[in-house]
């Protein structure tokens, strides 16, 4: 069975831009999460998607957006870039279900640079 | 502030010792998972121990958690070098998904 894959792996923007970043979670798996981490932060929760619904949302600006598609592939977007958005951004995909989070399952991650 | 927080931050032990972190949480779960990230890669899972479980172990893992004190800990035994990695608990509950800060682990040959 195919693990969660991240796309792109690496990338640089400068400030003002935007970035999209895709998710493809393990075949099955309906529910998707991101992640930001930056040695400062730590591991912050973006967002969590479920059937294509946004369930859950951290602590992040409206720049950060997401979205999910009918085969659960997840997108992250994040507009007008500023330095402080340079991160790894990871991705996991589980079975959760309403009530219960189960083990996640992390892609390798996107590293963004905004210069 | 995060939910799950490690401590200690970083942990600097020889091959063979066992090492111990701790990890503190906020709000009720279902259950608490353990994860490991091996340099700036994706998180692995390693063990996850129910709300209504007191201690579980995995190999050369042992986990415990004290709902009363909402605390667990993972203690590593027989240490090795290919354990240096970076170790965060997570809190899963149904609102929000929270990672710890992490534990650095450096284990020395």
């Amino acid at each position: 069975k195919a693990g969660v894959t991240q796309t792109p792996r690496y990338l640089i923007k400068t400030r003002g831009q935007q970035v999209t970043l895709s998710c493809s979670p393990i075949s099955g798996h309906r529910s998707v999460s991101w992640y930001q981490q930056t040695p400062g932060q730590g591991l912050q929760f973006l967002f969590e998607y479920f059937s294509e619904t946004q369930r859950n949302k951290g602590n992040f600006p409206g720049r950060f957006s997401g979205r999910q598609f009918s085969n659960s592939r997840s997108e992250m977007n994040v507009s007008t870039l500023e330095l402080g958005d340079s991160a790894l951004y990871l991705c996991a995909s589980s079975v959760r279900t309403s009530g219960n989070t189960g083990e996640l399952f992390f892609g390798e991650g996107s590293r963004l640079t905004v210069l | 502030s995060q939910q799950g927080e490690e401590d200690p931050q970083a942990l600097s032990i020889q091959e063979g010792e066992n090492a111990t972190m701790n990890c503190s949480y906020k709000t009720s779960i279902n259950n608490l998972q353990w994860y490991r990230q091996n340099s700036g890669r994706g998180l692995v899972h390693l063990i996850l121990i129910r709300s209504n479980e007191r201690e579980k172990h995995s190999g050369r893992l042992r986990v415990t958690l004290d709902t009363s004190k909402k605390s667990s800990s993972l203690l590593i035994t027989a240490s090795r070098a290919a354990d240096t990695a970076s170790y965060f608990c997570f809190s899963g509950g149904y609102n929000k998904l929270i990672f710890g800060a992490g534990t650095r682990l450096a284990v020395h040959p």
